[in-house]
């Protein structure tokens, strides 16, 4: 049962075009959601987060987008910039039966690779 | 600060043997998790800690155990070692939801392959 899909394994693009990166849940618990950023052979990196009262969410470059009757939510990088170029992955937070603890449940990741 | 570091960065094991991974973070956070990487797969919750001497069950436990004796260290243990258990291990460590500070961070993984 993936509660969280990113539906594209890998996407390419244009340097200074936009990147516009995908994910899918199903569980109405969830009520946060985070984007992390994954170069080969390190962990993953916080990146932008939004929290599931708001639809969009701006820093920098990176905007995140929320619909929440659709249950998805979108990554815009703009311009894309070839140090993009990682495995992005989409999580969804829930608290777990443990008062502030919480679960990250996550995507499959969507590997971005920008082109000169 | 080194955040979050785990030690070791790679292993061997032969099927059948044991080994502990550990985990250290210096950004004083209560809670600590452990995840697991496949190919084609996200990351997958193992255990998780709240605090010093206490732990739960994640998504996929089964085949591990965890110990949190000090409110820094955060240990994996693989009692009996099998392939299925070829992953990448990844440990984080976060504040309380509560604070309202969601965002957990990230070791730089351990590569565990079990023959």
């Amino acid at each position: 049962d993936q509660q969280v899909k990113q539906n594209s394994p890998s996407l390419s693009v244009q340097e200074g075009r936009i990147s516009i990166l995908n994910c899918d849940y199903t569980n109405s618990m969830f009520d946060y959601f985070l984007w992390y950023k994954k170069y080969p052979a390190e962990g993953p990196t916080f990146l932008i987060s939004i929290s599931s009262i708001k639809d969009k969410n701006e820093d920098g470059r990176f905007t995140v987008f929320l619909n929440k009757s659709a249950k998805h939510l979108s990554l815009h990088i703009v311009p894309s910039q070839p140090g993009d170029s990682a495995v992005y992955f989409c999580a969804a937070s829930r608290e777990s039966t443990i008062q502030g603890a919480q679960k990250l449940v996550f995507g499959q990741g969507t590997r971005l690779t920008i082109n000169p | 600060n080194a955040g979050v570091t785990q030690t070791p960065k790679f292993r061997v094991l032969k099927t059948g043997q044991s080994m502990t991974l550990l985990c250290a973070q210096d950004m004083n956070h209560e809670y600590m998790y452990w995840y697991r990487q496949d190919p084609g797969m996200g990351l997958r919750l193992i255990h998780y800690s709240v605090g010093e001497g206490t732990t739960a069950k994640g998504e996929v436990p089964d085949g591990y155990n965890v110990s949190r004796l000090k409110k820094q260290n955060f240990l994996l243990g693989l009692e009996s070692a099998a392939p299925s258990q070829t992953s990448v291990y990844f440990c984080a460590s976060s504040y309380s939801r509560d604070r309202g500070d969601y965002e957990q961070y990230f070791g730089p993984g351990t590569r565990l392959t079990v023959t």
